[in-house]
């Protein structure tokens, strides 16, 4: 069974552009997670998406943003990028249908690099 | 807001020993689970326990976990140098998963042959 598959694995950026970035979940998995990973400030939530609904979202501005397809496939979306959005962004699909219950599968993540 | 927070932040021991890594956490919750990152890679999940559970292992992994006092310890026995890694306490918390996982801001183990 193929993993969370993230692409692209790395990118630059200059400030005031916009970023799209696509995961793509193990198969069967309708919940997929984003997650910002950063030296200063770990782990952050951004948002989990079930059933192309998005299910949650964590403390991050509006410029963040996100969607799924019927296929379950998911793409975030930075706009107006800062130089603070310089990170690891990370997706992760899991099989349960409540939210937070079973283990995450995390795909390589997508390394934005914001000059 | 971080919740898990581990504890030490770096651990550098000889191959052969065992590793001990804590998390404390600050609300209810549903479960806590660890993880595992190379470096600069995505998260390996290791073990979940369940609030209702005390103890579990996996192989080399052992956790406890102890509800009243909001804290769980990942034991890795006989360590290797494939071990060297980074380890993250995770948690879910019981009031609806608003904010997913939490996540602490990890221990860095570094295993030296």
């Amino acid at each position: 069974k193929a993993g969370v598959t993230q692409t692209p694995r790395y990118l630059i950026k200059t400030r005031g552009q916009q970023v799209t970035l696509s995961c793509s979940p193990i198969s069967g998995h309708r919940s997929v997670s984003w997650y910002q990973q950063t030296p200063g400030q770990g782990l952050q939530f951004l948002f989990e998406y079930f059933s192309e609904t998005q299910r949650n979202k964590g403390n991050f501005p509006g410029r963040f943003s996100g969607r799924q397809f019927s296929n379950s496939r998911s793409e975030m979306n930075v706009s107006t990028l800062e130089l603070g959005d310089s990170a690891l962004y990370l997706c992760a699909s899991s099989l349960p249908a409540v939210p937070n219950t079973g283990e995450l599968f995390f795909g390589e993540g997508s390394r934005l690099t914001v000059l | 807001s971080q919740q898990g927070e581990e504890d030490p932040q770096a651990l550098s021991i000889q191959e052969g020993e065992n590793a001990t890594m804590n998390c404390s956490y600050k609300t209810s919750i549903n479960n806590l689970q660890w993880y595992r990152q190379n470096s600069g890679r995505g998260l390996v999940h290791l073990i979940l326990i369940r609030s209702n559970e005390r103890e579990k292992h996996s192989g080399r992994l052992r956790v406890t976990l102890d509800t009243s006092k909001k804290s769980s310890s990942l034991l890795i026995t006989a360590s290797r140098a494939a071990d060297t890694a980074s380890y993250f306490c995770a948690t879910g918390d019981s009031g609806g998963g608003a904010d997913g996982l939490t996540f602490g801001k990890g221990t860095h183990l570094i295993i030296q042959p």
